[in-house]
């Protein structure tokens, strides 16, 4: 069964670095996401982005936050320059095969912490 | 405003039947997802409802009423590998999340 992949596993930086978080997402879907978990609290959701452009973005993706998807596979996340804050958990999405989102299936994760 | 409301903590025994509520306020909402999440995993599918009325998919069942903003999550045959985080969001057009339900089962 096909499913989202994300790397790296775990990330570990220094604050103001800059990180790039990873995702593979389901080969036939058209619609892909970032969320982030802070350990304790909800799912809260990032960014959307379909036919190569955001959709939709939440008021934590400031300026600090970018996503692109650089080839016909790849998505990815880059926070610019990372503060103590932006430890979290965070989980790509996709979904959708034609024009509706349909459900969204999640990604295994990628835990980042920032010291 | 957007709002999800779930119970913070459930505990049943296994083999009994569990419900577990959800009530929202969201604005462009076009259906309510139950996901299950293992602490430190990542989200999983369980349901996904858009009309009114119950959905049955093996030991879940999953319940929707729009006018009242209201669905519930229906689990029988608890087992114990049900004990994990149970996820009510509404679809709009992202997912808003409620802080979940962590359900306890006790042998």
């Amino acid at each position: 069964e096909p499913e989202v992949t994300q790397t790296p596993s775990h990330q570990v930086t220094q604050m103001g670095q800059e990180v790039i978080l990873r995702c593979v997402p389901i080969s036939n879907h058209l619609y892909f996401y970032w969320y982030r978990q802070i350990l304790g609290q909800k799912v809260e959701f990032l960014v959307s982005f379909y036919n190569n452009e955001i959709s939709e973005k939440s008021e934590i993706f400031d300026d600090q936050f970018s996503v692109e998807r650089p080839d016909g596979s790849n998505f990815t996340l880059k926070i610019r320059s990372t503060k103590l804050e932006d430890s979290a958990m965070y989980f790509c999405a996709s979904g959708g095969t034609s024009g509706n989102q349909e459900t969204q299936y999640f990604g295994p994760g990628t835990r980042l912490l920032v010291l | 405003g957007q709002n999800i409301d779930q119970p913070t903590e459930m505990t049943a025994t296994e083999g009994a039947i569990v419900q577990i509520n959800c009530t929202y306020q969201t604005s462009g909402f076009n259906g309510l997802f139950w996901y299950q999440q293992h602490a430190g995993e990542a989200p999983t599918f369980l349901s996904y409802n858009v009309l009114d009325g119950l959905e049955e998919k093996g030991r879940f069942s999953s319940f929707l009423s729009r006018s009242k903003g209201y669905s519930y999550l229906l689990l029988k045959e608890l087992q114990m590998k049900d004990s994990a985080s149970y996820l009510c969001a509404g679809n709009t057009d992202k997912l808003i999340f409620g802080t979940g339900t962590r359900l306890q089962v006790f042998p």
